[in-house]
């Protein structure tokens, strides 16, 4: 079973670049087996789907940050990251790395499995 | 843009059966899952592909889906099973519904 483990800075300056890494441990991230996916959700809110990854560099991103993210691998290190830049205030959220199971031949959605493994979440705050 | 329709919050006795709805256009021909999200805890997946469960989640939680609306089904609800609940479907991007707080009492 897949876990996944987010990191990175809690503050984060408005103007500047969020970075945020999750750790994969119990399979590889090489693996074409999952969509490695970014999800946040500001306070007291509901879920805001962000994109995922997949082989290793294909990439899918929300329209409504694509031109502010980056989602990318380190094979080294088995993990997989988000860049967002320019933040503001409204980006503070707390970030979820989580996983869903790929369905490889005609499949009706990328999420025809679920988002079946989440990390913990991590808590960023942009600050003026 | 997509979306998805959730009531705000439903109630509950605890024992009787609670059902969540989730509306949205043309939602008969995608695929719904929904998760649970306690407070302060990541959300879990409870089901997906409109019915199927996860190994671990119990019993008592069901999905079904009707026309353009589907729903998450909780029978014998239990005090722990208050939480809020999401429905997820895919339409070009991954889309939430905007979430319900299910309230056990």
């Amino acid at each position: 079973q897949v876990q996944l483990q987010e990191s990175g800075p809690g503050l984060v300056k408005a103007s500047q670049t969020l970075s945020l890494t999750c750790t994969v441990s119990g399979d590889s991230i090489r693996s074409e087996t999952y969509y490695w996916t970014w999800i946040r959700q500001h306070p007291g809110m509901g879920l805001e789907w962000i994109g995922y990854i997949y082989n290793s560099g294909s990439t899918y991103y929300n329209p409504s940050l694509k031109s502010r993210i980056t989602i990318s691998v380190d094979t080294s290190k088995n993990q997989f990251s988000l860049k967002l830049n320019s933040v503001t205030a409204a980006d503070t959220a707390v970030y979820y790395c989580a996983s869903a199971r790929r369905c490889i031949t005609a499949c009706p959605s990328p999420l025809f499995y679920g988002l079946d493994v989440w990390g913990q979440g991590t808590t960023v705050t942009v600050s003026s | 843009s997509y979306e998805l329709n959730q009531p705000p919050s439903v109630s509950v006795s605890p024992g009787q059966t609670a059902s969540i709805t989730c509306s949205g256009d043309r939602l008969g021909n995608k695929y719904a899952s929904w998760y649970q999200q306690k407070p302060g805890q990541s959300p879990v997946l409870v089901t997906y592909q409109d019915t199927k469960r996860p190994s671990g989640i119990p019993e008592r939680f069901s999905g079904s889906k009707s026309g353009s609306t589907a729903t998450l089904t909780i029978s014998g609800t239990q005090v722990m099973d208050e939480a809020d609940y999401y429905c997820l479907a895919w339409d070009t991007i991954a889309v939430f519904g905007g979430g319900t707080k299910l309230t056990v009492l």
